[in-house]
């Protein structure tokens, strides 16, 4: 079955650092690939997407670019801020939504 | 506000009541997701809905655990005879297919504790 696997947290990095999370994501298909974010006391809510090989999905200066020879969805963000501590989630999709899988979510605090 | 909205956002109930969430997506959206979601750990897919029609039903989704979507617009979630392993937060989100792609929005959650 398809299966979603995140890096290890929590995530522990200063104001300004560099922040990668990898995800991996095993599929029969061509699936979309997502990232989700939940932040303190909120519910989910969707960070970027990318729907096909090499596409970029790219949003509040987070992006992550759909591998398909390496299969991956890494998350990547060149300077994070204290309001970007947050649990993030990858997630895979195939057939238009009917088979959405998350990953275990990775931890992520910013200290100033 | 036209999100996704459940109700309760908290529920405590003793082991064997049973209980009932609901979900309220946004108006124009077909598509309605359950998912279970525990601590430290990635939500769950429990069931979902295309209009009224209940399309898909993971093997998580015990016979204690029922969802309806009567009129295709709210859903509802029961668990009858609530054991202390099902705590945990149940999420809705609701979605509009596209070609190419399914973003589905999240509500808040319902968390349950079992005593």
């Amino acid at each position: 079955g398809n299966s979603v696997t995140q890096m290890e947290g929590p995530v522990t990095l200063s104001e300004e650092a560099f922040l990668t999370i990898n995800c991996t994501y095993t599929a029969t298909g061509y699936p979309s690939l997502f990232w989700y974010v939940q932040y303190p006391g909120e519910g989910l809510q969707l960070l970027l997407k990318a729907t096909k090989a090499d596409d970029k999905g790219s949003n509040k200066g987070f992006e992550a670019t759909y591998r398909k020879e390496t299969t991956s969805f890494h998350l990547e963000k060149g300077s994070v801020q204290v309001s970007d501590s947050a649990v993030y989630f990858c997630a895979l999709s195939e057939n238009y939504g009917q088979n959405f899988v998350f990953g275990p979510g990775t931890r992520l605090s910013v200290l100033p | 506000d036209t999100g996704v909205s459940q109700d309760p956002r908290h529920k405590i109930t003793k082991r064997g009541q049973n209980v009932t969430f609901r979900c309220d997506p946004i108006s124009e959206h077909n598509r309605l997701y359950w998912y279970r979601q525990t601590l430290g750990q990635g939500p769950e897919f429990l069931t979902y809905f295309q209009n009224e029609a209940q399309l898909e039903k993971s093997r998580l989704l015990s016979d204690r655990f029922s969802a309806e979507r009567p009129k295709g617009s709210f859903s509802t979630l029961e668990i009858q005879r609530t054991e202390q392993g099902d705590s945990a937060m149940y999420l809705c989100a609701s979605s509009f297919p596209t070609s190419g792609s399914d973003e589905q929005y999240f509500g808040p959650g319902t968390r349950l504790t079992v005593t």
